[in-house]
């Protein structure tokens, strides 16, 4: 098991529709931070969430960290086939602040 | 702007062999991490370090090493290969563990144990 487990592993979807990410744990963040991954490349930041209940937009994304500080979404409005990727929710715990825990990844296909 | 540097890219290895995966980077920084991929999966944490001469157990370093001899160089060495191993690894370092520090990565080795 992951500390940080996304849901949903995988999303298949039509060009224009809208969906969520989920990023959830039993542990308390001090902040957590939201990648994109494509293919043959390594994790490129987009966003980090640090106080409970924040709320960051990014041109179409939509990041929100929980109020407990435990939990994370991402949503994506009107997905265009260039949002396919690997995304991947990443931070350091509250306990350990030096160890830097990824989540399970959830993979978007968006198709035209 | 080289950033977070690692070689080999690609490589096979006889199960019983080792290898080194090299990693460094140019920006200074005191963190950096070594993480294994495996194929449509999250990234799990081999090993850390918060400085030369400071590495520390990640959630599964069992089969690596690692040394911290310089800022810039944080080497992973595996030393009897098994088919377990199989994957893609990637370095990566940041500035420090505070939450708003960008993690960067360098473009991953892919290792294929056989």
């Amino acid at each position: 098991t992951q500390l940080l487990e996304q849901s949903p592993q995988f999303l298949s979807i039509q060009e224009g529709e809208n969906l969520t990410v989920y990023c959830n744990s039993s542990s308390v963040f001090s902040s957590l931070q939201w990648y994109r991954q494509e293919p043959g490349e390594g994790p490129v930041l987009l966003v980090t969430v640090v106080t409970g209940g924040e709320v960051k937009k990014l041109k179409r994304l939509t990041f929100q960290f929980g109020d407990a500080r435990k939990d994370s979404s991402l949503h994506i409005t009107a997905a265009q086939p260039g949002d396919t990727g690997l995304y991947l929710c990443a931070g350091h715990t509250l306990y350990n602040f030096n160890k830097f825990y990824f989540g399970s990844g959830t993979k978007l296909n968006v198709k035209p | 702007n080289a950033g977070v540097t690692q070689t080999p890219k690609f490589r096979i290895l006889k199960i019983g062999q080792s290898m080194t995966l090299q990693c460094t980077q140019d920006m200074n920084h005191n963190y950096m991490y070594w993480y294994r991929q495996d194929p449509g999966m999250g990234l799990k944490l081999i090993y850390y370090s918060v400085g030369a001469g400071i590495t520390d157990k990640g959630e599964v370093p069992n089969g690596y090493n690692v040394s911290r001899s310089t800022t810039e160089d944080f080497p992973l060495r595996l030393e009897l290969a098994a088919p377990s191993q199989t994957s893609v690894y990637f370095c990566a370092s940041s500035y420090s563990s505070k939450g708003n520090t960008e993690a960067f990565f360098g473009q991953g080795t892919r290792l294929t144990v056989v």
